[in-house]
């Protein structure tokens, strides 16, 4: 059974950094492309980055791009997202995602159950 | 950058009556869409993916079509778990997981 455990997620100040992490198990990263996902309160989601299968090719969106680094831990079958310069409109549940394929480009067949992040001074 | 567009954005229904929820992109997208259902305080499940294929234990009054630019998800039968919140997201384009703003199914 595929599970992924989001965990990191805190109030940070505006400008800050945080690190989210996202333990899979049921499959290996290897096998897929991940994303991160996000949702602002009572808004709708949003992606922000996704990770190919073979972990050379990242994608962001253009709000995060520069400021978010998707990695990910192969020995430890655990995918990250170090967000830097944290923004107030960063605030939202991340979600880690596992893609149905190995591109970047594909739907989500199965979704963590998020961790908050909050910023605000 | 794409443009998904859901319609409408809040549907009014009542359980056994049956739903059509609409998704338009503003650019063609072939089969590469997906939809998807989130209930409050819980993470999104995969409904659809290719446009019309049932994910593994999605009930068959969940059916769905279209192709290029214009979908829709229809709800044969509304059930009392069905009221939720629905999503688009297309994955042939950049950016590779642009969703829609949702739809509210809700209990008139």
């Amino acid at each position: 059974e595929v599970q992924l455990v989001e965990s990191g997620g805190d109030l940070v100040q505006p400008g800050g950094s945080l690190r989210l992490s996202c333990a899979a198990s049921g499959f290996t990263l290897r096998s897929c492309a991940m994303s991160w996902v996000r949702q602002a309160p009572g808004k709708g989601l949003e992606w922000v980055s996704s990770l190919s299968d073979r972990g050379t090719t990242t994608y962001y969106a253009a709000s995060v791009n520069g400021r978010f680094t998707i990695s990910r831990d192969d020995s430890k079958n655990t995918l990250y997202l170090q967000m830097d310069f944290l923004r107030a409109e960063d605030t939202a549940i991340y979600f880690c995602a596992k893609l149905g394929g190995g591109s970047g480009y594909d739907y989500v067949d199965d979704w963590g159950q998020g961790t908050l992040v909050a910023v605000s001074s | 950058e794409i443009v998904m567009t859901q319609s409408p954005a809040t549907l009014s229904m009542s359980p056994g009556e049956r739903a059509t929820l609409s998704c338009r992109a503003s650019h063609n997208l072939g089969s590469k869409l997906a939809w998807y259902q989130q209930k409050p305080g819980q993470a999104p499940s995969l409904l659809i993916h290719s446009a019309s294929t049932r994910a593994t234990g999605v009930p068959a009054r969940f059916s769905a079509s279209g192709s290029g630019t214009e979908f829709s998800l229809t709800i044969s039968s509304l059930q009392p778990e069905d009221f939720a919140v629905y999503y688009c997201q297309q994955y042939n384009i950049w950016p590779p997981g642009q969703f829609g703003q949702g739809t509210k199914v809700e209990i008139k």
